[in-house]
């Protein structure tokens, strides 16, 4: 049983470029989280998925930023005409929805490393 | 305030001592409570789950305190291999909230 797989590990990208990022979350999960971590601070919370919904946004930045998750295939970050800012890990996890979640947490993808020169 | 708060350390602790964190959360209808660990540059992993009574895995052991909204984290015996960032989380409504996580250093 796959974990949460996040890709591509590392990405470099030029300013002004765009930047996708990839999870496909644990078998049975249909609830995915996207954070942001910048270097030496915690965790940030994005967005909140459901297959075909945005359940929470509110951590998401007002421009630039999409985040999706299909009826198939896996959830994308998206990140339009990045700048140097943007550079950080950003953190998938999943869960089978938030009964399971209250009781035995996330499980986090091992993370997008975005760099941008 | 924070919805949940942690101090961020770092605790600098030798090699064999024992070092306890808390962590107090503001919504007083929260019934989940986790302590994940997180090494650098690597995701977060669950240590383990707090439950109302307390709960012991091995050399640590968290604890609940319901009327001052806080938990804790005590780490017996403290291993070089400890020294990571420790992140409080506690569930909100329909997802967990994160605490910013204290950073624990074991020196030899």
């Amino acid at each position: 049983n796959a974990g949460v797989m996040q890709n591509p590990r590392h990405l470099v990208r030029r300013r002004g470029q765009e930047a996708r990022l990839r999870c496909s979350p644990m078998k049975g999960h249909s609830h995915v989280y996207w954070y942001r971590q910048l270097p030496e601070e915690g965790l940030k919370f994005m967005v909140y998925l459901q297959k075909e919904n945005i359940i929470d946004e509110s951590g998401m930045p007002k421009e630039r930023f999409s985040a999706e998750f299909p009826k198939e295939g896996p959830s994308i970050l998206r990140i339009q005409q990045v700048v140097r800012g943007d550079s950080a890990a950003y953190f998938c996890a999943s869960s089978p929805g938030p009964g399971t979640t209250f009781i035995h947490g996330y499980t986090f993808g091992s993370g997008t490393r975005l760099t941008v020169v | 305030r924070k919805e949940v708060e942690q101090d961020p350390g770092p605790f600098n602790v030798p090699e064999g001592a024992t070092v306890a964190f808390n962590c107090t959360y503001s919504n007083s209808a929260s019934q989940s409570f986790f302590w994940y660990r997180q090494d650098c540059r690597k995701e977060p992993k669950l240590l383990m789950s707090v439950y109302s009574s307390g709960n012991e895995d091995g050399r640590f052991t968290a604890q609940l305190n319901r009327a001052s909204q806080y938990i804790s984290l005590l780490i017996r015996d403290s291993k070089l291999s400890d020294s990571a960032t420790y992140l409080c989380v506690v569930n909100g409504n329909y997802q967990l909230i994160w605490g910013a996580g204290t950073k624990l250093i074991i020196k030899p």
